[in-house]
């Protein structure tokens, strides 16, 4: 059974360009996450989808980030525009049920560099 | 406020040495989840355990144990006999019912295991 799939892995980009990071979760997972993560640091929740709705998108910084999961299965994260303190991670994760504590599976990450 | 506490940083040992990775985590939740996760050097995280609030036995899988105690808020994991393989950085994470089990990581234990 295929992982959680992200691309690209790597993105550099010079500061204000716009930058898209996309995932598709494991067949039939119904929740779907974008996380963010500093260099030493743990993952950060940006936003939580259950099928094609975003539950929870508190710590999204919804100026310049937007999210969508139009037909509850894939989605795509956008910066727009991009500044130097984005450069990161960008973890998307998959869970079968609806939030709950289930095991989340995440996919190999985005590395995003802005110049 | 951090609600998930990984004071080491940073350890290393020689490969065949028992280590102890700890975690200290706060919640006012009565039902909440810990889990760990491995982050090895490609940078995909890999789920190792999940624990429930309500259930304080400990838990051993092959080389791996781990030490829930709900009277110190802790919920450690020993690494028997290290191999080089275990070098990896470690993420315990906290999942509270009342913020929709959204998963809330430490900063991470960074484990180098050396021949």
């Amino acid at each position: 059974e295929a992982g959680v799939v992200q691309s690209p892995r790597y993105k550099i980009i010079e500061k204000k360009q716009p930058v898209a990071f996309w995932c598709n979760p494991i067949s039939g997972h119904n929740t779907l996450y974008w996380y963010r993560q500093n260099l030493g640091q743990g993952p950060e929740l940006l936003i939580r989808y259950e099928n094609e709705e975003a539950v929870d998108d508190s710590q999204l910084p919804k100026d310049r980030f937007s999210a969508e999961r139009l037909k509850g299965v894939d989605s795509t994260l956008k910066i727009q525009p991009a500044e130097l303190g984005d450069s990161a991670v960008y973890l998307c994760a998959s869970s079968l049920d609806r939030a709950g504590p289930n095991e989340q599976f995440f996919g190999p990450g985005t590395r995003l560099t802005v110049l | 406020a951090q609600k998930v506490t990984q004071a080491q940083t940073e350890i290393s040992v020689v490969e065949k040495e028992d280590v102890t990775l700890d975690c200290v985590y706060e919640t006012r939740d009565t039902t909440y989840y810990l889990f760990w996760y491995k982050q090895p050097p490609s940078g995909e995280l890999v789920f190792l355990i999940r624990r429930n609030s309500f259930d304080e036995q400990n838990e051993i899988s092959g080389r791996y144990s781990w030490n829930f105690q709900k009277s110190t808020s802790s919920f450690n994991f020993t690494i028997t006999a290290s191999q080089v393989v275990d070098s990896a950085v470690y993420f315990c994470a906290l999942s509270e019912a009342n913020s929709g089990y959204a998963l809330n990581f430490g900063k991470g234990t960074s484990l180098l295991v050396t021949p």
